[in-house]
């Protein structure tokens, strides 16, 4: 069984510009979660959606956003990056949204701004 | 809301030893427990869970965490430390019912294993 995919591995983009990185969950998993992994704040949740819904976001800009697809797969879009948004973006997936639910997280994005 | 409190940032032992990792968290309900291990340059690997069954967990790799209310703690060790094991390891925690926020992270533990 496939695990969680993200794409692409690495992204490098400039001050100002947007960036979107891509989540595939494992099948049959309906709830995808995004964390940021910044260098000293550790990890932190950024938003949660289960089936197709935004259910709850983290303690960030609007300025991340992002979407579920009818397939499940979600898209964190990331408008007018700054420096410290350079971070290991996390995506993890659930069998539903029930809290005991384990997370199972993929290998991460790596989004470097200059 | 809940937080995750983990001693020490860096833990270092030689092969063979215990390893002990500590975590202690906050929380105004019951929680739900994990311990995750980060391996340079990928995602996060679930080790255990607690999720108010047994209070002793085991977990993949020889690892296991007991969940101690009265402590507020959920150390996880092993009895033998091997080469493999140097990671970074995340102890979490979600509240029942909280699943809106997703888990919350400790700072990590960044285990040395000395041959």
């Amino acid at each position: 069984e496939a695990g969680v995919t993200q794409s692409p591995t690495h992204l490098i983009k400039t001050r100002g510009q947007q960036a979107t990185l891509r989540c595939s969950p494992i099948s049959g998993h309906t709830s995808v979660y995004w964390y940021q992994q910044a260098l000293g704040l550790g990890l932190q949740f950024l938003l949660w959606y289960d089936e197709g819904e935004e259910r709850n976001r983290g303690n960030f800009p609007p300025r991340f956003s992002g979407r579920q697809f009818p397939n499940y797969s979600s898209e964190l879009n990331v408008n007018a990056l700054e420096l410290e948004d350079s971070a290991l973006y996390l995506c993890a997936s659930s069998l539903g949204s029930q809290t005991y639910n384990e997370q199972f997280f993929g290998p991460g994005t790596r989004l470097t701004v200059l | 809301a809940q937080s995750v409190t983990q001693l020490g940032s860096h833990v270092s032992v030689s092969e063979g030893a215990l390893v002990l990792l500590r975590c202690n968290y906050s929380s105004s309900v019951p929680p739900y427990l994990f311990w995750y291990v980060q391996y340079p340059n990928q995602g996060l690997q679930l080790l255990l869970k607690y999720t108010s069954a047994a209070t002793l967990v085991k977990g993949i790799n020889g690892f296991e965490a007991e969940f101690k209310k009265s402590e507020t703690s959920f150390h996880l060790t092993k009895p033998s430390a091997h080469m493999s094991d140097a990671a970074e390891y995340f102890c979490a925690v979600i509240v029942a019912g909280g699943g809106a926020d997703g888990l919350t992270f400790g700072k990590g533990t960044h285990l040395i294993i000395q041959p």
